[in-house]
């Protein structure tokens, strides 16, 4: 069982680039979570998704699309990259509701840099 | 203001030490309540959901005040490995799972 994994570890874009970063659960997770850490502002949701095939914004979703077509993995694109998006992404999942739990289960982050 | 708000800390206590964080959240309609740890350049891992009767586990201890919309976390016998950022986590609206992160409160324990 890996639970969240995320590729890549790290990279190096320049602004204007464009990039997808791959989130996979084999937790069979239904709600799957993009949020971005940066210093002194906490983890800030971009896109969630609450299963296989939808999508929504959460509180910075600009720059950024998602796509949930299985229900394993949660892509997020940077369709051209600016230096503001340099940040420490996670992605996270989390079990179905009737499971009355919230845990969310994080995977070991993405380190993005823009130039 | 922001819609959670944590002291940044950090604060820095004795091996042994009793140490208590405070969590404001905004949103009287707050449904969830959770802590979160976070150690230096890794992942979130959920620590506590915190209920509306108070709960405990081991030396860890949250409670909840919603009159005053306030969640707290004590550590008693503070040990080195609980050295780490302290994340107050609020699910805002009912029916839908869309959580709301303070920034995090951060503690040394020292030898």
């Amino acid at each position: 069982n890996a639970g969240v994994t995320q590729t890549p570890k790290f990279r190096v874009l320049k602004t204007g680039q464009s990039m997808t970063l791959l989130c996979a659960q084999d937790m069979n997770h239904e709600y799957m979570y993009w949020y971005r850490q940066d210093p002194g502002m906490g983890l800030r949701l971009i896109h969630y998704s609450v299963g296989e095939g939808t999508t929504a914004k959460g509180e910075v979703p600009d720059g950024y699309n998602v796509s949930r077509l299985k229900k394993q993995n949660f892509l997020l694109g940077l369709e051209s990259a600016a230096p503001s998006q340099t940040s420490v992404y996670f992605c996270a999942s989390k079990p179905p509701t009737n499971y009355n739990r919230e845990t969310q289960y994080f995977g070991p982050g993405t380190r993005l840099l823009v130039l | 203001r922001k819609e959670v708000e944590q002291d940044p800390g950090p604060f820095n206590v004795p091996e042994g030490a009793t140490v208590a964080f405070n969590c404001t959240y905004s949103n009287s309609a707050s449904q969830s309540f959770f802590w979160y740890r976070q150690d230096c350049r890794k992942e979130p891992k959920l620590l506590m959901s915190v209920y509306s009767s108070g709960n405990e586990d081991g030396r860890f201890t949250a409670q909840l005040n919603r009159a005053s919309q306030y969640i707290s976390l004590l550590i008693r016998d503070s040990k080195l490995s609980d050295s780490a950022t302290y994340l107050c986590v609020v699910r805002s609206t009912s029916g839908t799972y869309k959580y709301i992160f303070g920034t995090g409160t951060r503690l040394k324990v020292l030898a």
